[in-house]
């Protein structure tokens, strides 16, 4: 079975710009989660999904970030504007259930010059 | 609140030796405990996990890993480790009433020299 997809796999913009992110998840997996990570640190998670409904956000920066799984399939996060400390890899995962084991795709990586 | 320490943010070791890699944790509820390897330009692949049971864990590739609830501890070992086995590696913790939110470490990269 085909992995989670992303795209695009490298972007650099210039702080204040917008971008967005696109995953695909695994098919049929109804749990899809987006993690920050950070060089030197580990993944933190900044949404998740089940369904087309957000189950948990609270790490999620509301004033510059967002998310949206309309149809409960893909899923696309913006940051807008963006900061400098915005620079990180951009990682998708998706579970078929809530608690299931989480399966990442290859993720985005951001640079924010 | 969970917390993970990966003590060691590099391991060198030779090709064919032993490897330790060290996982500390920190919660006030039981936990589900966690290794992901990552490799270059890859997302994250699950080693294996404890989830209860037996302490003595084995996972994919030929790691296993050791629960020790006493001292807090989920260490990954490979009694013999090959070039292919370069990556970062991450320990991960979740509560068992939100198995979903992971809190990983920083990480520990494992360089096998020839």
């Amino acid at each position: 079975e085909a992995g989670v997809a992303q795209s695009p796999r490298y972007k650099i913009i210039e702080k204040r710009q917008s971008v967005a992110f696109w995953c695909n998840p695994i098919s049929g997996h109804a749990t899809l989660y987006w993690y920050q990570q950070i060089l030197g640190q580990g993944p933190k998670l900044l949404i998740q999904f089940q369904n087309n409904g957000v189950v948990d956000d609270s790490q999620l920066p509301k004033d510059r970030f967002s998310a949206e799984r309309l149809k409960g399939v893909d899923s696309t996060l913006k940051i807008q504007p963006a900061k400098l400390e915005d620079s990180a890899v951009y990682l998708c995962a998706s579970s078929s259930l809530q608690g299931g084991e989480q399966y990442f795709g290859p993720g985005t990586r951001l640079t924010v010059t | 609140a969970q917390s993970v320490t990966q003590l060691d943010s590099q391991v060198p070791v030779f090709e064919e030796a032993p490897v330790e890699l060290r996982c500390n944790y920190s919660s006030s509820v039981s936990v589900y405990l966690f290794w992901y390897v990552q490799y270059p330009n890859q997302g994250l692949q699950l080693l294996l996990k404890y989830l209860s049971g037996s302490t003595l864990v084995k996972g994919i590739n030929g790691f296993e890993a050791e629960f020790n609830k006493s001292q807090t501890s989920f260490h990954l070992r490979k009694p013999s480790v090959h070039i292919s086995d370069t990556a970062e590696y991450f320990c991960a913790v979740s509560d068992r009433t939100s198995t979903d939110k992971l809190i990983f470490g920083t990480g520990t990269r494992l360089q096998v020299f020839p």
